[in-house]
């Protein structure tokens, strides 16, 4: 158990369709990142947060937006949902988001777009 | 942006051989490069990591190694053994910002 929690485990929904997801860090991680996992794309980084401001981004897509809130969980929202974006989507936290902290992954939450 | 490339896709070796797992980047800016494993219906675990200011790391029977000239970097595992078999990423990041991963390698141990 790394610690870091996600929620909901399994997500389906329709195309055109907005959900959210949750992630609570480690106790004490401040930075927290999102991921894609898709079969044919591997692991790929969406966007990073550190103590509630955006600090990196990636291949996130318009449709798609975090927040990083006070108490330190992020949200990821996923909106006008196709079937492309079925995938598992992971968050990681690490202390400060510097290149010798270790990410903590969570178990990931399967979106499936239908 | 940084594009991360990883050899191979699969890898099936006999319990006791070594496995080795190739990746190359292409910013010469990433300082960082952790290795991950991930089992099945997990997520990613970091194993090993390293910095551009480091040849070389061993922890046990894992060890990375980095060529900063040749922008590559590679993943060896000694005395294979079946609960190594996994799916090992690698990725290169600068200063922890921004993540890119390779596409996967497969382990398979044969007992």
């Amino acid at each position: 158990d790394s610690g870091v929690t996600q929620t909901p485990k399994h997500l389906i929904t329709a195309t055109g369709q907005r959900v959210t997801l949750r992630c609570s860090p480690r106790s004490g991680d401040l930075s927290v990142y999102w991921y894609q996992q898709s079969l044919d794309q591997g692991l790929q980084f969406l966007i990073q947060y550190y103590n509630g401001e955006e600090r990196a981004k990636g291949n996130i897509l318009e449709r798609f937006s975090a927040q990083q809130f006070p108490d330190l969980h992020s949200e990821l929202n996923l909106s006008s949902l196709e079937l492309g974006d079925s995938a598992l989507y992971f968050c990681a936290s690490s202390v400060s988001g510097r290149e010798h902290n270790e990410q903590f992954f969570g178990p990931g939450t399967r979106l499936t777009v239908l | 942006g940084e594009n991360v490339e990883q050899h191979p896709s699969t890898l099936s070796v006999q319990e006791g051989d070594s496995a080795v797992i190739k990746c190359t980047y292409s910013d010469s800016a990433s300082n960082y490069f952790p290795w991950y494993k991930q089992e099945l219906g997990k997520g990613p675990q970091l194993i090993i990591d390293i910095r551009s200011n480091v040849g070389e790391k061993k922890d046990q029977r894992i060890a990375v190694t980095l060529n900063k000239t040749a922008k590559h970097f590679s993943l060896h595992i000694t005395e294979t053994q079946p609960e190594d078999s996994a799916v090992y990423f690698c990725a290169a990041s600068i200063s922890g910002n921004q993540f890119y991963f390779g596409t996967g390698t497969s382990l398979t141990v044969i007992p």
